[in-house]
């Protein structure tokens, strides 16, 4: 159990353009979403945290306009990358907490998202 | 603040070696200590955890404790193949933090050859 999915897996798109990037907890409701990025060969650096049904709250120095985040079900999270320009592009990987029978609140992570603006 | 020092790598090891990679972190309360792998062009894999002091989290060979005293989550492995080579990543989260935010550690990358 704990199958968290991620789509797409890659995207290529035009400078100026919006990619919208889904994440799915497959087998389990999700109390709180998580959407990371991570630069190549470095950690992940948190950018948000979304509950279903409320707004996103985004880490110091991410801009919330450019990066929308809907958390429509216990289940659904998505991030809108607006007017997507080169330096966007990186790996978005998202997250989703709970508690499982028998375990303790931890969080399942995403395949990740490749993005490149062109 | 919070936070997460992991030894930096790439470490590089023959197949059948012992494999130990340093964490320690700083906290306010009393974090959750979790290691988590990532193998190339993927997203990160829980690998092990433990929720308190003295607790000994295990899985696929590797192994860590959490040591209060240090403030150190060392992972370990007594014989690592190939397959192992990877990234790994030392986390921490204060479950009493606001939804469960984690701290990662830069990750540490593993390679190991035949």
């Amino acid at each position: 159990g704990a199958v968290v999915s991620q789509h797409p897996s890659w995207v290529i798109c035009k400078s100026g353009t919006s990619v919208k990037i889904e994440c799915r907890s497959l087998d389990f409701q999700a109390t709180t979403m998580f959407w990371y990025r991570q630069f190549p060969k470095q950690s992940l650096m948190l950018m948000a945290t979304s509950n279903e049904g409320s707004k996103a709250t985004y880490e110091q120095g991410v801009e919330k306009d450019k990066f929308l985040i809907n958390h429509a079900s216990l289940t659904l999270s998505t991030l809108t990358v607006t007017s997507a320009h080169p330096e966007d592009s990186s790996f978005y990987i998202c997250s989703a907490r709970t508690v499982l029978a028998g375990s303790t609140d931890t969080q399942y992570f995403g395949p990740g998202t490749r993005l490149t603006v062109l | 603040g919070d936070s997460v020092t992991q030894m930096e790598g790439p470490v590089t090891l023959s197949e059948e070696a012992f494999l130990t990679i340093n964490c320690t972190y700083t906290a306010t309360g009393y974090p959750s200590l979790f290691w988590y792998v990532q193998y190339p062009g993927e997203g990160l894999q829980l690998l092990l955890k433990a929720t308190k002091a003295d607790d000994k989290g295990s899985n696929k060979g590797f192994e860590a404790t959490y040591r209060k005293e240090t403030t150190s989550f060392h992972l370990e492995k007594g014989s690592v193949q190939v397959s192992d080579s990877a990234v790994y990543f030392c986390a921490l989260t204060l479950t009493t933090d606001s939804w469960g935010k984690f701290q990662f550690g830069a990750g540490t990358q593993v390679v190991v050859t035949p």
